[in-house]
């Protein structure tokens, strides 16, 4: 398997302009999650779904920002109009829910990340 | 939600072991992860507790003490391409998901 894999790798924009950022999760995994990272914040999730479906985007930072996963193998995060703040980095990730004796875990692989400059 | 603690920065010599702390705050305690992070790259996964104790793999041993809301990452024999950050990362709350803390950057020089 590539992994997971976003694009862009880097984009650079002006304030006000719509950036889409788009994620391909890894094949059977069924969570797919979003992270912003700064160095001021850290890394931040901002929404993550199951079987395509969003489940928590209590992280998405305001009306601004919108992410859509129409399949399986697909995800959108998009930012409209973009300002300087939401210059980051953002990582998608996925994952299958591992159960075990006592509970579960969700192991994430992360994408190499989009690194975003809104001027 | 999740509160998590570790310092922000770490220096160490090569060859030698290094200690980085992580302590947390969470209700329905359910894992915690540690992640390397290199600088411009994603984190990637090194270890995962569920239970109190040791957990090793090669050079890099994870602990966990749920009573005390504590873990530590061990890594030995130190190398240079060690220098990276490290993410301690919780999951509680009722959630499987890990909430992340800001990370450890660890600098090993020679």
């Amino acid at each position: 398997d590539a992994g997971v894999i976003q694009s862009p790798r880097h984009e650079v924009t002006e304030m006000g302009q719509e950036v889409t950022l788009r994620c391909k999760p890894i094949s059977g995994h069924d969570y797919l999650f979003w992270y912003r990272q700064t160095m001021m914040r850290g890394l931040e999730l901002l929404i993550y779904f199951n079987n395509n479906v969003p489940i928590d985007d209590s992280g998405m930072p305001e009306d601004r920002f919108s992410a859509k996963m129409p399949n399986a193998s697909f995800s959108t995060l998009k930012i409209q109009p973009s300002e300087p703040r939401d210059s980051a980095v953002y990582f998608c990730a996925s994952s299958t829910y591992l159960a075990g004796a006592l509970g579960g875990a969700n192991v994430l692989t992360f994408g190499a990340g989009s690194r975003l400059t809104v001027l | 939600g999740q509160n998590i603690d570790q310092p922000t920065e770490m220096t160490a010599t090569e060859g030698a072991i290094v200690q980085i702390n992580c302590t947390y705050q969470t209700s329905g305690f359910n894992g915690l992860f540690w992640y390397q992070q290199h600088a411009g790259e994603a984190p990637t996964f090194l270890s995962y507790n569920v239970l109190d104790g040791l957990e090793e793999k090669g050079r890099f041993s994870s602990f966990l003490s749920r009573s005390k809301g504590y873990s530590y990452l061990l890594l030995k024999e130190l190398q240079m391409k060690d220098s990276a950050s490290y993410l301690c990362a919780v999951s509680g709350g009722g959630s499987y998901i890990p909430t992340f803390g800001r990370g450890t950057s660890l600098i090993v020089h020679p």
